[in-house]
C-alpha cells in the first residue's frame, strides 16, 4: 500500500537553528499538508499546498515558517529560527482528490533545545 | 471556524466489549466530512473511518460504524468486539469541503480520547 514518508523521524536541534522536515508524499496526490501535534495535545493544521502553492495556513503558521515543493516528489517545511515551543511531532500528509481521504506520515519528532 | 468537541478525555474497557466514543462538532457549513483517526503509540495516524454529512447512511468499516445525526452535530464511533489492538488515541476531526472545489481544507481535530482495552 503506497505510504507518505518523512525523515527524519527524530531531530534535535538548538534554538534559534534552522530546520527542514522532508516529507514524499504518494506520487500521485495532488494535495499536500502539514500537522503539528505538540505533546499531549491535539493535532493542529499548518498548512495547505496545492498546485505548487499554498491554499490555506493557520495562525500558527507564521514567518518562521516556509513550505516547499522541490523536485515534484519531495515536500518540505521549513523552520527558519526555531523556539522551544516549537518541539513537536510534525505529521505531513496527501489527498489524490478533494473527496479522499488523506494519508498521514508517521511523522518527525521535533526536539529543540 | 469549526470547534471539534471529545469530552471523554479517556476510556476503558474489557477486550470483546462494545465502546462507543462521544464527538460533537460546531459549524455553519453544509458540506464537509468527517472524520475518526487513530492513534497509537507508534503515533502514527491511522484513518479508521469517514462520514460525507451529504449521506444519511451511517459509515461502517467492519467492527467500527458511526452514529451520525447531523442536525444535533454529532459524530460518536463504535468500536465493536473490541481487541487489545484498539487501545490507542482517538481523534475526531472535522473537513469542510471549499465552494470553489480547491479541495485543500485542512482537518480540525479534537482533542482526542485514549481508549485502553484491558484483557
Amino acid at each position: 500500500e503506497p505510504e507518505v514518508t518523512q525523515t527524519p523521524s527524530h531531530q534535535v536541534t538548538q534554538m534559534g537553528q534552522e530546520v527542514i522536515l522532508r516529507c514524499v508524499p504518494i506520487s500521485n496526490h495532488l494535495y499536500f499538508y502539514w500537522y503539528r501535534q505538540i505533546l499531549g495535545q491535539k493535532v493542529e493544521f499548518l498548512v495547505s499546498f496545492y498546485n505548487n502553492e499554498i491554499s490555506e495556513k493557520s495562525e500558527i503558521f507564521d514567518d518562521q515558517f516556509s513550505v516547499e515543493r522541490p523536485d515534484g516528489s519531495n515536500f518540505t517545511l521549513k523552520i527558519r529560527s526555531t523556539k522551544l515551543e516549537d518541539s513537536a511531532m510534525y505529521f505531513c500528509a496527501s489527498r489524490a482528490g478533494q473527496f479522499l481521504g488523506y494519508t498521514f506520515g508517521s511523522g518527525t519528532r521535533l526536539t529543540v533545545v | 471556524a469549526q470547534t471539534v468537541t471529545q469530552s471523554q478525555p479517556e476510556m476503558s474497557v474489557q477486550e470483546a466489549e462494545t465502546v462507543t466514543l462521544s464527538c460533537t462538532y460546531d459549524t455553519s457549513e453544509n458540506n464537509y466530512y468527517l472524520f475518526w483517526y487513530k492513534q497509537p503509540p507508534s503515533r502514527q495516524m491511522i484513518l479508521v473511518i469517514r462520514q460525507e454529512a451529504y449521506k444519511q447512511q451511517n459509515a461502517t468499516e467492519n467492527r467500527f460504524s458511526v452514529n451520525f445525526q447531523k442536525a444535533a452535530k454529532s459524530f460518536s464511533l463504535k468500536i465493536s468486539d473490541s481487541q487489545l489492538g484498539d487501545t490507542a488515541m482517538y481523534f475526531c476531526a472535522f473537513m469542510k469541503l471549499s465552494a470553489a472545489g480547491g479541495g485543500a481544507d485542512g482537518l480540525t481535530f479534537g482533542k482526542g480520547t485514549h481508549l485502553i482495552i484491558q484483557p
